[in-house]
């Protein structure tokens, strides 16, 4: 079975500093694995994906991911935070669903992200 | 466009009611999700669609009936809820299986907040 785990129910940052919100996974094969980020009441908008190739990832907002396949890790960063980045935010790995097709994706428990001024 | 709505944003329905959750997307995804999500909780797959036929059942209620008319439109029609059935619902698509790409990310309108008294 394919699984994520978010180690930190939050993150404190303050602004203008470095941000690093944390992703292990389990899979059996080539990982597929995303970050979403939710705001109060809303859906989740996808936020950077890695598939295969580069290790680091580029993504919206100016968040970025590193993969690395010895560690089994994912983390998210960004280089300089902002207030408005302050959100839940979910680490996720993705199935395809053989016997009746669509892709089954199995999230973390997210980490809450704050930062303060 | 990367848009996915949902309809109605709120919901409150008593336990005899019967009601309907509407999705739509236009970005020729042909497979389609519906989540439940509790509050600061990661969403929870409940049914997933893949060229309008149900792929999964996530061992969901028979309350919860999902309906897939074509490859644009999901509905989950609703029915002697209870209470603890309240939540955000969340519709999402993506694209299905495509070997030669990897959009297989998944993208989230808004959800439905459902009340159940």
């Amino acid at each position: 079975a394919q699984s994520v785990a978010q180690p930190e129910d939050q993150v404190n940052v303050a602004e203008g500093n470095p941000l690093t919100v944390k992703c292990t996974y389990s899979v059996s094969g080539n990982p597929y694995l995303f970050w979403y980020v939710q705001y109060p009441n809303r859906g989740l908008q996808f936020l950077l994906k890695y598939i295969t190739g580069d290790n680091l990832v580029k993504g919206s907002y100016g968040f970025e991911a590193e993969f690395n396949k010895s560690q089994t890790s994912f983390h998210l960063k960004k280089p300089s935070a902002l207030v408005s980045d302050s959100a839940l935010y979910f680490c996720a790995v993705r199935a395809y669903i053989l016997t009746g097709g669509g892709n089954k994706l199995t999230f973390g428990t997210g980490t809450q992200l704050k930062v303060e001024l | 466009d990367t848009e996915v709505t949902q309809t109605p944003k709120h919901l409150v329905m008593g336990m005899t009611n019967k009601k309907s959750l509407k999705c739509e997307q236009h970005m020729g995804h042909r497979a389609m999700y519906w989540y439940k999500q509790k509050a600061k909780k990661p969403p929870e797959l409940m049914f997933v669609y893949s060229y309008e036929k149900l792929s999964i059942n996530e061992s969901v209620p028979s309350r919860f009936s999902p309906e897939c008319p074509n490859s644009s439109l999901l509905n989950l029609h609703l029915h002697a809820l209870q209470p603890e059935d309240s939540a955000l619902y969340l519709c999402a698509s993506s694209q299905d299986f495509t070997p030669l790409r990897s959009s297989y990310e998944q993208y989230f309108g808004p959800g439905t907040r459902l009340t159940v008294t």
